[in-house]
């Protein structure tokens, strides 16, 4: 999920598929991480969060899933529908009160 | 609740010149932050403040200031607009940096 100068990681599904989104952090103390989502020519927009005691959380048809031990995230998003095609970023706690974001994933789906 | 709001939408500037974008929420949030986004990259932050009285650096502050003299209002000023400064700008706001943030339009900005 990490992207290279200018260009994005691109992850490409089937609708109906299930989605996994990757990210891994760079502060082994950030203790809150958040996924968001940005459609073109709009802000991010939250999707899911989860705090550094737990590894699991889960919403609407999304899960978060953090270890801890590799400094890595994950989004995973069920039944993926044309309206989740969009980039997807995580985001960590780094400093207290310095929210550091990935580069972003873009995620686009196939009807 | 109109959330964040930000204006202008769009702004072209030359070298040289200054401006100040503004930002505005309603929902009571103590912390609000700026942040840049370039082409194909991730948000970068450049202040934040976690409440009325106290601004901080964040990963990217050189050539702009900040201010947050209520807690609805957090301005950015771009004190000498240079072409790197083209980007777009995004405030946010939360209840704490660990919390939700909610997120502006944003601000599209080229430098010439």
């Amino acid at each position: 999920g990490e992207s290279v100068g200018l260009h994005l990681p691109t992850l490409s599904v089937q609708e109906g598929d299930n989605s996994i989104i990757n990210c891994a952090y760079s502060n082994s103390a950030s203790d809150y991480f958040i996924w968001y989502k940005q459609e073109s020519g709009k802000g991010p927009q939250f999707i899911i969060d989860i705090r550094s005691n737990m590894d699991k959380r889960q919403g609407q048809r999304v899960t978060v899933l953090l270890n801890k031990t590799v400094k890595h995230l994950s989004l995973q998003i069920a039944a993926t529908q044309p309206g989740d095609s969009a980039v997807y970023f995580c985001a960590e706690n780094y400093n207290n009160n310095d929210m550091r974001f990935g580069a972003g994933t873009r995620l686009t789906v196939k009807p | 609740n109109a959330g964040v709001t930000q204006t202008p939408k769009f702004q072209v500037l030359k070298t040289g010149q200054s401006m100040t974008l503004q930002c505005a929420q309603d929902m009571n949030h103590e912390y609000m932050s700026w942040y840049r986004q370039d082409p194909g990259m991730g948000l970068r932050l450049i202040h934040y403040s976690v409440g009325a009285g106290i601004t901080d650096q964040g990963e990217v502050p050189n050539g702009y200031n900040v201010s947050r003299s209520t807690t609805e209002d957090f301005p950015l000023r771009l004190l000498s607009a240079a072409p790197s400064q083209t980007s777009v700008y995004f405030c946010a706001s939360s209840f704490g940096s660990a919390n939700e943030q909610f997120f502006g339009p944003g601000t599209r900005l080229t430098v010439l």
